[in-house]
């Protein structure tokens, strides 16, 4: 079946240090990948995606790339900011899903420091 | 543009008192619906899913029911809720774009059952 398993946090840093959120998947074929941000108090929002092996989503200073042969799709940033503090979930749709039903992560709670 | 309204933000329900959470969504015609939960210390959890009026999917058994009586409405309900159904649902709406289903969440409620 269709899993995902992410890093267990939560994770602190100071502000511009580097970040790596691990995120590796299960699934058959080639899923789409996601990643949500979930700031305290509010809903998800979509931060990057990739659709299909070798993609790199990006936005916010954010990345993340499709590895199909390691099943990951790592989320990194060169320098966080506090603003960046926040619950950071990997997921997954299955490949050729017309459902849209995501498979998510534990999620990881990310706490930036000035 | 669309949007998606979730609401009430918060809840505070005794144990054994009913439940409606209602979502709405605007701007976009036979979305597909989701209701997610997000209980303490853990992922997200499909509990329902909707591709048309009077559709309903149940990913999982529980005390909770859900309807969707207008093309873009969708509402969550418990006719007796439990200290179990305390947590955070998430209404969410897909939509195609970059050969994936990309799905798109409200603000939440939080419900706290005591």
């Amino acid at each position: 079946g269709n899993s995902v398993t992410q890093m267990e946090g939560p994770v602190t840093l100071s502000e511009e240090a580097f970040l790596t959120i691990n995120c590796t998947y299960t699934a058959t074929g080639y899923p789409s990948l996601f990643w949500y941000v979930q700031y305290p108090g509010e809903g998800l929002q979509l931060l990057l995606k990739a659709t299909k092996a070798d993609d790199k989503g990006s936005n916010k200073g954010f990345e993340a790339t499709y590895r199909k042969e390691t099943t990951s799709f790592h989320l990194e940033k060169g320098s966080v900011q506090v603003s960046d503090s926040a619950v950071y979930f990997c997921a997954l749709t299955s490949p050729g899903s017309t459902l849209g039903r995501l498979y998510f992560g534990r999620g990881t709670q990310l706490t930036v420091w000035p | 543009s669309q949007t998606i309204h979730q609401w009430p933000a918060t809840l505070v329900q005794p144990v054994g008192s009913p439940l409606s959470l209602e979502c709405t969504v605007e701007g976009t015609s036979n979305p597909n619906l989701y209701w997610y939960r997000q209980a303490a210390g853990r992922g997200l959890q499909l509990l329902f899913y909707s591709v048309g009026i009077g559709q309903i999917s149940s990913e999982v058994p529980q005390n909770l029911s859900a309807s969707r009586p207008q093309d873009r409405q969708f509402i969550l309900s418990s006719k007796k809720l439990l200290l179990s159904d305390s947590g955070f649902y998430l209404c969410a709406w897909a939509k195609k774009r970059d050969r994936t289903l990309e799905a798109f969440f409200g603000q939440g409620t939080r419900l706290t059952v005591v």
